[in-house]
């Protein structure tokens, strides 16, 4: 299995609504990722996991809340978000992150989904 | 940081070769990735290089690297109209907090034409 799962596929709320993304993966990999994505724009980081705990977030609002239950489990709660926050929202996963993995493994490859597209009205 | 750029678009004929190119300014990046975005879906990874390898070759994909320019180019032979997407070049670190976190390039939208 080398897939990685997001639900829902499209997803509309109003900015008082609260929802959630969800992500799974099977591949054993132990980093998982959120990125959002503009229109015809390259993916933008927002939080990685490593370990089921929180690296990296790249200063995402607090509207966004990301949730690690398990290793193979990554969501992104949303709450009072704004229009411009419409996008659509990529998990991904990799095999490890090295800095506690110590030394290198795997080739950094991320393995993507198909997206979340949110739109807030 | 890293920094990454390609040029936007790409227009090619029906068997022709294409032609990406991108330019990156971390020479610390580990790993060069292209992905591949087709409308409405994820990103599906064509093929990375490491950095200490000039070139890599993967059916009909042939991977470029000059680390002096710091350039690199994906090259796709005989093109298809199934290959018309957006394409990212990404790269990446190999250790610490950095590991996994790629810099994407702005994407150029290749477009075939029958």
């Amino acid at each position: 299995d080398t897939e990685v799962t997001q639900t829902p596929k499209h997803l509309v709320m109003g900015m008082t609504n609260k929802k959630s993304l969800k992500c799974e993966q099977h591949m054993g990999h132990r980093a998982m990722y959120w990125y959002k994505q503009k229109a015809k724009k390259p993916p933008e980081l927002m939080f990685v996991y490593s370990y089921e705990k929180l690296s990296i977030n790249e200063s995402v609002p607090s509207r966004f809340s990301p949730e690690c239950p398990n290793s193979s489990l990554l969501n992104l709660h949303l709450h009072a978000l704004q229009p411009e926050d419409s996008a659509l929202y990529l998990c991904a996963s990799s095999q490890d992150t090295a800095g506690l993995a110590g030394g290198f493994l795997g080739t950094g490859e991320l393995f993507f989904g198909e997206g979340s597209r949110l739109t807030v009205l | 940081g890293e920094d990454v750029e390609q040029s936007l678009f790409l227009s090619v004929r029906e068997g022709d070769s294409s032609v990406i190119n991108c330019t990156y300014t971390d020479s610390s990046s580990t790993y060069l990735y292209w992905y591949k975005q087709e409308p409405g879906a994820g990103l599906q990874l064509l093929t990375y290089i490491f950095s200490n390898m000039d070139m890599k070759q993967d059916q009909r994909l042939t991977v470029l690297l000059n680390k002096k320019d710091k350039h690199l180019s994906l090259r796709i032979a005989d093109t298809q109209t199934g290959d018309s997407a957006i394409y990212f070049c990404a790269g990446g670190a190999a250790g610490g907090t950095s590991y996994g976190k790629l810099t994407f390039g702005q994407g150029t939208i290749l477009t075939v034409h029958p």
